[in-house]
């Protein structure tokens, strides 16, 4: 069975500093991996996704992450982040082959200060 | 237009008693999922149905009983409610079952059970 791990459970950062969200997974077969953003009282919205190919992916609202096979990371980024960007943030992962169920992180919260 | 509505928002209930969610997406999604959003954000997929089938039924008590009168809805049915069953429930819907093209959540109703 596959699991994703979020280490941090809040990450403050300054409005227009970079930042980092750190995920990790747990799978012995090949994955797919997904990010998505919680706005208070909103449902998520999937933000980006791996599936194949290169291991940087563009998502929406600037953001990218790096899918790394050897760490089992896909960490995901953002440059310079604005007020706008605090939510709550999703890791996931899915097992590759036939049918599997999608499984989410504990996630974290960004909170951009001004 | 609001592409997966859930109603209500709010449910505030006692125990004991029997509830429903209403959830409608007009995507024209082949699959829905109803996932349950603890207190510490914590996302578990209850059930999922594709094409008005059963397609995933995690380990949950039966008092929850979902239902899909076709594939554009997806109804939770909530029996004899106990105060651990507050949390958010959220409904999703996806292209098809494969989950691979991300999900679309609604923005979620809330249960408080006292």
């Amino acid at each position: 069975a596959q699991s994703v791990t979020q280490l941090d459970s809040q990450v403050p950062v300054f409005e227009e500093a970079p930042v980092e969200l750190r995920c990790n997974y747990s799978s012995s077969v090949s994955v797919y991996l997904f990010w998505y953003v919680q706005y208070p009282n909103q449902g998520l919205q999937l933000l980006l996704k791996y599936l194949s190919g290169s291991t940087l992916v563009k998502g929406i609202n600037g953001f990218e992450a790096e899918f790394n096979k050897s760490q089992t990371s896909f960490h995901l980024r953002k440059p310079s982040v604005h007020i706008s960007d605090t939510a709550e943030y999703f890791c996931a992962v899915r097992i590759s082959g036939g049918y599997q169920k999608v499984t989410f992180g504990t996630g974290t919260k960004l909170q951009v200060i001004p | 237009d609001t592409a997966v509505s859930q109603t209500p928002k709010y449910l505030v209930t006692q125990m004991g008693n029997d509830k429903s969610i209403k959830c409608e997406q007009n995507l024209g999604h082949d699959t829905m999922y109803w996932y349950k959003q603890d207190s510490k954000k914590f996302l578990k997929i209850m059930f999922s149905y594709n094409n008005k089938e059963l397609i995933i039924n995690e380990t949950v008590p039966n008092r929850f009983s979902p239902k899909s009168p076709d594939k554009a809805h997806l109804n939770l049915h909530i029996n004899s409610l106990e105060l651990g069953d507050s949390a958010v429930y959220f409904c999703a819907s996806s292209p098809d079952e494969s989950g691979l093209y991300g999900y679309t959540f609604g923005s979620g109703t809330r249960l408080t059970v006292v």
